[in-house]
């Protein structure tokens, strides 16, 4: 138990819905990461957060969107589903931003139909 | 950009045979490396990391990998493979050292034959 936890674990919904997978990190860790897994693209970085701010941006599209809340729990959000964004998206999170040891979540498998 | 490649997205070793994941890394500054594991249905686990430390780096459950600047390479070993070791291997390189976000390479399965 890497002590990051992702809710919920699996989800299913049609085109052109919006979804809201959270995460919640180890107890201490100040950052956050969201990654997306997917088998034709692999492990996708999408955004960092440290201590509520956006620390850093990847491979993002503008249909999603994140954010941490002064609890440190994060949210995306992804809008406006297509089938090509059916993944699994993992939750990470750091004590800070310089060791890139990074704790993993189980994920969120997302499947749109 | 920094950027990780590693051969071979499936190896397939017999038990107690020696196991060899390749990972080559592009880096224009000294880079933090790592390597992750992915068991079926679960997370990435840590299993070691470079930070310009020893370049030799030992691990967990056994694994170890070595930094070769001159190769530009980081790749992951154990002397002797073991049925628990069958997972997803996953090569990371840190951009840039003020930034904890991770680039992966594309993965490599392995399998361990009885």
């Amino acid at each position: 138990d890497s002590g990051v936890t992702q809710t919920p674990k699996h989800l299913i919904t049609a085109t052109g819905q919006r979804v809201t997978l959270r995460c919640s990190p180890r107890s201490g860790d100040l950052s956050v990461y969201w990654y997306q897994q997917s088998l034709d693209q692999g492990l996708q970085f999408l955004i960092q957060y440290y201590n509520g701010e956006e620390r850093a941006k990847g491979n993002i599209l503008e249909r999603f969107s994140a954010q941490q809340f002064p609890d440190l729990h994060s949210e995306l959000n992804l809008s406006s589903l297509e089938l090509g964004d059916s993944a699994l998206y993992f939750c990470a999170s750091s004590v800070d931003f310089l060791t890139g040891e990074l704790f993993f979540g189980e994920g969120s498998r997302l499947t749109v139909l | 950009a920094q950027s990780v490649t590693q051969l071979g997205s499936h190896v397939s070793v017999s038990e107690g045979a020696l196991v060899l994941l390749r990972c080559n890394y592009s880096s224009s500054v000294p880079p933090y490396l790592f390597w992750y594991v992915q068991y079926p249905n679960q997370g990435l686990q840590l299993l070691l990391k470079y930070t310009s430390a020893a370049t030799l780096v030992k691990g967990i459950n056994g694994f170890e990998a070595e930094f070769k600047k001159s190769e530009t390479s980081f790749h992951l070993t154990k002397p002797s493979a073991h049925m628990s070791d069958a997972a997803e291997y996953f090569c990371a390189v840190s951009p840039l050292v003020s930034q904890g976000n991770l680039i992966f390479g594309k993965g490599t399965k392995l399998s361990v034959k009885p």
